[in-house]
């Protein structure tokens, strides 16, 4: 069965500092990757997506994430982070073709000002 | 707001009752996603829906949950007889056809059995 490991599971930073969060799958095939995001009380949102073309996706508000096929792995960064980007992330695998995604259990990210 | 919207927001239940949510999609998507979501881990599908056709159940859908989409539009899940093990959050999404791999979620709604 397909999986998705987000290997950081709390991430605390000070503002300013920089942010790299990891994802991998386990799926073997073509895959098309996502990040969201879910602010404190909010619902979750897309923060950005790979279908196809170039590896390293751009998001809203300064995050980007690359895909490597050889590593499996999908790691969302940012270069400085701010308070509001406290929120909960969570990764999330469609196998190529499937409607249905594999979310990974997510990283809590606290960021001090 | 014509976002994703779900109904109620938070329910707490007796082990055994019956509860029914609802879910609202954006008015032009045609796709419709249940999730369950427990602490600490990230939402695990539960069954989705292009228009009124129910197309795929996961086998965390055991025969106490039934869910619906009479008119292609809202959606109702139901629970019946409820366990403490139910509890959690019930995250729906909708989706456009021309776009089907994005989700768009709604708040959820939290359940609690005691």
């Amino acid at each position: 069965a397909q999986s998705v490991s987000q290997h950081n599971h709390h991430v605390i930073l000070s503002e300013a500092a920089s942010l790299e969060l990891g994802c991998n799958y386990s799926y073997g095939g073509t895959v098309n990757l996502f990040w969201y995001v879910q602010y404190p009380g909010q619902h979750l949102q897309l923060l950005l997506k790979y279908f196809s073309g170039d590896p390293l996706v751009k998001g809203i508000k300064g995050f980007e994430a690359e895909f490597i096929k050889s590593k499996f792995s999908f790691n969302l960064r940012k270069p400085s982070v701010q308070w509001s980007d406290t929120a909960e992330y969570f990764c999330a695998v469609n196998k190529g073709g499937s409607y249905i995604p594999t979310f990974g259990r997510g990283t809590s990210l606290i960021v001090h000002p | 707001d014509t976002g994703v919207s779900q109904d109620p927001r938070h329910k707490i239940t007796k082990r055994g009752q019956n509860v029914t949510f609802r879910c609202d999609p954006i008015s032009e998507h045609n796709r419709l996603y249940w999730y369950r979501q427990t602490l600490g881990q990230g939402p695990e599908f539960l069954t989705y829906f292009q228009n009124e056709a129910q197309l795929e159940k996961s086998r965390l859908l055991s025969d106490r949950f039934s869910a619906e989409r009479p008119k292609g539009s809202f959606s109702t899940l139901e629970i019946q007889r409820t366990e403490q093990g139910d509890s959690a959050m019930y995250l729906c999404a909708s989706s456009l056809q021309g776009s089907v791999y994005e989700q768009y979620f709604g708040p959820g709604t939290r359940l609690t059995v005691t």
